[in-house]
């Protein structure tokens, strides 16, 4: 596609409920990345897919969270038993074949609430 | 440790001239990024300086200083539809490290 696309937009859920979040990005980019951010705050990242590498999962807030990528396409990230600090705008971001040092292009975005 | 730290918030006047600073302390250091956040919206690109000095854009220009591990992005003719958030963010290895950005507020 033209650009990186994420699915749902909005999401409202209850806490305790698990959620599924979906990342497509730029054809051709083998590098792809997810991000967290709450209101009025910078980007916290959560987790980095490059090419077939054991993804970095450093950022992960929790064993709740967790995301999985096929080949060099789709993401998506699942939050489980979600909580309500689990409320933010999660980003997507996907980079050229030569992956860090690239220009990053970011998806929407999906914001999620958690009741 | 890695730090970034830059204003939380400036204000300006339309048509003129605003500098926001970043300095920064990554482990590992390839080149720094700026990004520009509309309100709601997702970052988008404005700008990546690898060598030390300045690179111009537009009216968008930014400068980097790799042994004093600052830069900042200057933006001339200020326009009404610059007010957003602009993040500074270091890359190191194949990260960007992000700060949580300026808020340029721009008044009549």
């Amino acid at each position: 596609g033209a650009g990186v696309s994420q699915s749902p937009s909005n999401k409202v859920t209850e806490k305790g409920k698990d959620v599924e979040l979906r990342c497509d990005p730029i054809s051709g980019h083998t590098a792809l990345y997810w991000y967290r951010q709450r209101l009025g705050q910078g980007l916290e990242f959560l987790i980095y897919f490059q090419g077939n590498s054991a993804p970095d999962k450093s950022g992960l807030p929790s064993d709740r969270f967790s995301a999985e990528r096929t080949g060099e396409s789709v993401s998506t990230l699942t939050i489980q038993r979600t909580q309500q600090e689990d409320s933010a705008v999660y980003l997507c971001a996907s980079s050229s074949p030569a992956g860090g040092g690239d220009e990053q292009f970011f998806g929407p975005g999906t914001r999620l609430t958690v009741l | 440790g890695q730090n970034i730290d830059q204003p939380t918030e400036m204000t300006a006047t339309e048509g003129a001239i605003v500098q926001i600073n970043c300095t920064y302390q990554t482990s590992g250091f390839n080149g720094l990024f700026w990004y520009q956040q509309h309100a709601g919206e997702a970052p988008t690109f404005l700008s990546y300086n690898v060598l030390d000095g300045l690179e111009e854009k537009g009216r968008f220009s930014s400068f980097l200083s790799r042994s004093k591990g600052y830069s900042y992005l200057l933006l001339k003719e200020l326009q009404m539809k610059d007010s957003a958030s602009y993040l500074c963010a270091p890359h190191s290895n194949y990260q960007l490290i992000w700060g949580a950005g300026t808020k340029l507020i721009i008044k009549p």
